[in-house]
């Protein structure tokens, strides 16, 4: 079974420039996360979609951040303009449902550096 | 609200030596307790979970942890490290299932683990 996939690995850019990052999830995984750790800290959760539509968005900085996931499979998470202050590994996960006892499987992150 | 601390951000270790990864959590309702391991420059991989039930749970790798409630704690725990055991650890928590925080993890800040041969 493949796992979550994430895309780029890596990226550099300099603040108020925008940058997009690519998750698809495990087949048949209705519930996406996406999750940003700092360096030193644990992930915070960003936003969980169900299928097609977001469950919370809560912690997400909606000035800057915005995110998507069309037809309920790839998700999309883009930033604009960037910040010194997001810096940091972008996580993307998956569950195959939200109502039962459930495991999120991580993909490998996605490492931004904002200069 | 719910929160989750580890005491001690980085734990060294001998090889063969016990490892013990302390975590207390806030919770007001009945918890789900998660922890997690990431090696470098990878995902998380979930060691062990917490539900329902019996309150030592056995994971992955040789890796258990006991749910104590009247401590608010869950301590991961290895008789006998090995040195691909060198990995960050966290401990995460969330709402039980039909509440809603259900399926929402709060992470603790992560222990370092380092394995001396």
């Amino acid at each position: 079974e493949a796992g979550v996939a994430q895309s780029p690995r890596y990226k550099i850019i300099e603040k108020r420039q925008s940058v997009a990052f690519w998750c698809n999830p495990i087949s048949g995984h209705a519930t996406l996360y996406w999750y940003q750790q700092i360096l030193g800290q644990g992930p915070k959760l960003l936003i969980q979609f169900q299928n097609n539509g977001v469950v919370d968005d809560s912690q997400l900085p909606k000035d800057r951040f915005s995110a998507e996931r069309l037809k309920g499979v790839d998700s999309t998470l883009k930033i604009q303009p960037a910040k010194l202050e997001d810096s940091a590994v972008y996580l993307c996960a998956s569950s195959f449902a939200s109502g039962q006892i459930y495991e999120q499987y991580f993909g490998p992150g996605t490492r931004l550096t904002v200069t | 609200a719910q929160s989750v601390t580890q005491l001690g951000s980085h734990v060294s270790v001998s090889e063969g030596a016990l490892v013990l990864l302390r975590c207390n959590y806030s919770s007001s309702v009945p918890p789900y307790l998660f922890w997690y391991v990431q090696y470098p420059n990878q995902g998380l991989q979930l060691l062990l979970k917490y539900t329902t039930g019996a309150t030592l749970v056995k994971g992955i790798n040789g890796f258990e942890a006991e749910f104590k409630k009247s401590e608010t704690s869950f301590h991961l725990t290895k008789p006998s490290a090995h040195m691909s055991d060198a990995a960050e650890y966290f401990c995460a928590v969330s709402g039980p299932a039909g509440g809603t925080s259900y399926g929402k993890l709060t992470f603790g800040q992560g222990t370092i683990l380092t394995v001396h041969p």
